[in-house]
């Protein structure tokens, strides 16, 4: 039983660029959370979607972020014009329903040249 | 402003002895809490949660106490093995944690050390 997958592990990108992480969840879960971890820093969360659906962004920056979770595939972050303050471990983790434990993935390591 | 608070960046404890990490929160909507602990380079990994209905969960070596009243929650490992070196999350669910209702709200962690 697979657990999380996320991909890449690692991701350097000069100033400006794109940044696309990916996740694909548990099998069975539909719940789907993003979250960041700045060094020496807890998790914060970014975004809570289901397939199709973005039930909750309100973590997330309001510029230059945008999350999806289509119906077939992974889930997507996508880090438009990436800036040194980009840089960060992205985690996402999955679970059946709300209010369940949820499962992390190891995360994105995204460097910012 | 910190919603969740883990005040003891470290402890360093004796294999075989019992490690206890606390977690102090500060609103007493949050309804669920979980503790994850995490490696270097690796994603967090879920130990063991509770809900705001109970004051205890037990599994195995760990045990989750929560005292609402104090809004304090803490983490037992007894006993404590090599293995449980690593940094503890406490983490927190619920309305008004900032996470959405239903992301969760993380302390910044607490780097357990066990000690042969």
């Amino acid at each position: 039983n697979a657990g999380v997958m996320q991909n890449p592990r690692h991701l350097v990108r000069r100033r400006g660029q794109e940044a696309r992480l990916r996740c694909s969840p548990m099998k069975g879960h539909s719940h789907v959370y993003w979250y960041r971890q700045l060094p020496e820093e807890g998790l914060k969360f970014m975004v809570y979607l289901q397939k199709e659906n973005i039930i909750d962004e309100s973590g997330m920056p309001k510029e230059r972020f945008s999350a999806e979770f289509p119906k077939e595939g992974p889930s997507i972050l996508r880090i438009q014009q990436v800036v040194r303050g980009d840089s960060a471990a992205y985690f996402c983790a999955s679970s059946p329903s709300n209010h369940q434990p949820q499962h992390f993935g190891d995360g994105t390591r995204l460097s910012i040249l | 402003d910190q919603q969740v608070k883990q005040n003891s960046p470290s402890l360093s404890v004796q294999e075989g002895r019992i490690s206890i990490l606390n977690c102090d929160y500060t609103n007493s909507m949050f309804d669920y809490f979980l503790w994850y602990k995490k490696y270097p380079a690796e994603g967090p990994t879920f130990l063991i949660s509770i809900s705001s209905i109970k004051d205890k969960n037990e599994d195995g070596r760990f045990t989750v106490f929560l005292n609402k009243s104090a809004k304090h929650l803490s983490l037992h490992i007894v006993p404590s093995q090599p293995g449980d070196s690593a940094v503890y999350f406490c983490a927190v669910n619920g309305v008004g944690t900032g996470g959405g209702a239903d992301g969760l709200t993380f302390g910044k962690g607490t780097h357990l050390i066990i000690q042969p």
